[in-house]
This record gives structure tokens, C-alpha cells and sequence, in this order.
């Protein structure tokens, strides 16, 4: 089984509707990341949580928001979706040591 | 200047070439240095990860930090058709809570057979 789960791995959604991003890890780490990456951008970081008490803005926070549910479980939120929100969204976890893992992504459309 | 650069490519060379890739980066703080590789429709995965300058060798794959010049390599020898993907440098001061990573954009890397 996959270490870092993502879910959904593909959705379309429309203008203004609220998304929700679902990241699930089983490593054991205490550190998880949500990332964007678009083609010729590479990938930003959006949000980071060293531990559930502790949420942190990335460097394109704005238009997202963030939930850490459990030491296992982090979601990234999509309060009124826009065209300009289309990307391959990653999760990643790390423990101390800087090294990330990555999930498969998910793809977003917003039409 | 971006904190970290990377030539986009994309790079297209025969099967059996030795290939390298290259970051530059402005930020003297950075102690970490790591090479991820991306296949299509998939998410990066740690190729290399190297401390501070000098070099580290895995395989086909050689990783060289020199810090003076703020400059990171990945070579790659004899590569292989499998070797097509993405690759994506990353940095950090380091240190656990000293920074979060910076990526590079990536370098798209075709090896032809």
C-alpha cells in the first residue's frame, strides 16, 4: 500500500464551488506539506503543518485553506473555487530530516 | 533573482549518454541539497541527497554540490530509456525547522533509444 494517499486523483469542478483535498499518510511523520505545481512554475508550497497543533502559510496561501484532522491526515480546502486554481495538487510528509515523500497528486480542473 | 534556477529543457539525448544537470541558487544559507525525480502523472520521488559540498555517488547517478559558486549537479551515467522524466533540485537551510525545501522547476529529460 501506498505510504502517502491522495484523494481525489482527478476532479473537475466549477467556478465558485467549494473543494475539498484529501492527503493521508501512514509513515508516521509528523510533518506534511500541500503543494501546487504548474507547468513552468514547478511546484509551491501552499501550506505546511509540523504537528497538528501547527499550521503554517506557504508561499501561495491565498484562496486555500488547510484542516490537520490527526498526526495522519491532512486536508487542503478550496473555499470558492477559481479558473486560475487548475493545477496537479501534491502532498509530501517529512520527518526531521528534510527528506519529503510525495503522493501521486491530484488533478483539478475548475471550468 | 529566483532563489533557486533551473533550465526547464527539455533535454533529449541517446541511450548510453552521460547526462548532467544543473541548479544555480543565490541563498548562502542553504545546507541540503536534493535531487527528485518526477515521472509523468506521478509524484517526485528522492533521487539524491547530499550535505553541504562535495560529491555523492549512488549508481549511474553522481550528485555534486559546489558551494562557492552556489552551484549543484546531477550526472547521470550510461542512461537508459527509463531514465525519462522530470527532474527537480531542491535546498534547504536545513536542520529540521530551519526552512522548508525550494524547488528548482525541473529539467524534462528524454533519453531516446
Amino acid at each position: 500500500d501506498a505510504d502517502v494517499t491522495q484523494t481525489p486523483r482527478n476532479r473537475i469542478t466549477k467556478t465558485g464551488k467549494r473543494i475539498m483535498l484529501e492527503c493521508s499518510q501512514t509513515k508516521g511523520h509528523d510533518r506534511m506539506y500541500w503543494y501546487r505545481q504548474d507547468p513552468g512554475l514547478g511546484l509551491r508550497l501552499i501550506y505546511y503543518s509540523f504537528d497538528v497543533k501547527d499550521i503554517n502559510k506557504g508561499e501561495i496561501s491565498d484562496g486555500y485553506s488547510v484542516s490537520r484532522q490527526a498526526q495522519a491526515k491532512f486536508s487542503l480546502s478550496l473555499e470558492s473555487a477559481i479558473p486560475n486554481q487548475t493545477a496537479l495538487y501534491f502532498c509530501a510528509t517529512s520527518d526531521l530530516n528534510d527528506e519529503q515523500f510525495f503522493g501521486p497528486g491530484t488533478r483539478l480542473t475548475v471550468l | 533573482q529566483k532563489e533557486v534556477e533551473q533550465d526547464p529543457g527539455p533535454l533529449s539525448v541517446p541511450e548510453g549518454a552521460i547526462v548532467s544537470l544543473n541548479c544555480t541558487y543565490s541563498n548562502s544559507a542553504f545546507q541540503y541539497f536534493m535531487w527528485y525525480r518526477q515521472y509523468s502523472r506521478k509524484g517526485p520521488e528522492l533521487l539524491m541527497y547530499t550535505y553541504s559540498s562535495g560529491n555523492k555517488e549512488d549508481g549511474r547517478f553522481t550528485a555534486q554540490v559546489d558551494k562557492s559558486s552556489k552551484y549543484i549537479s546531477l550526472f547521470i551515467r550510461d542512461s537508459q530509456p527509463s531514465d525519462s522524466a522530470t527532474y527537480l533540485c531542491a535546498m534547504t537551510r536545513g536542520g529540521g525547522s530551519q526552512g522548508n525545501l525550494i524547488f528548482g522547476k525541473g529539467t524534462k529529460l528524454s533519453v531516446k533509444p
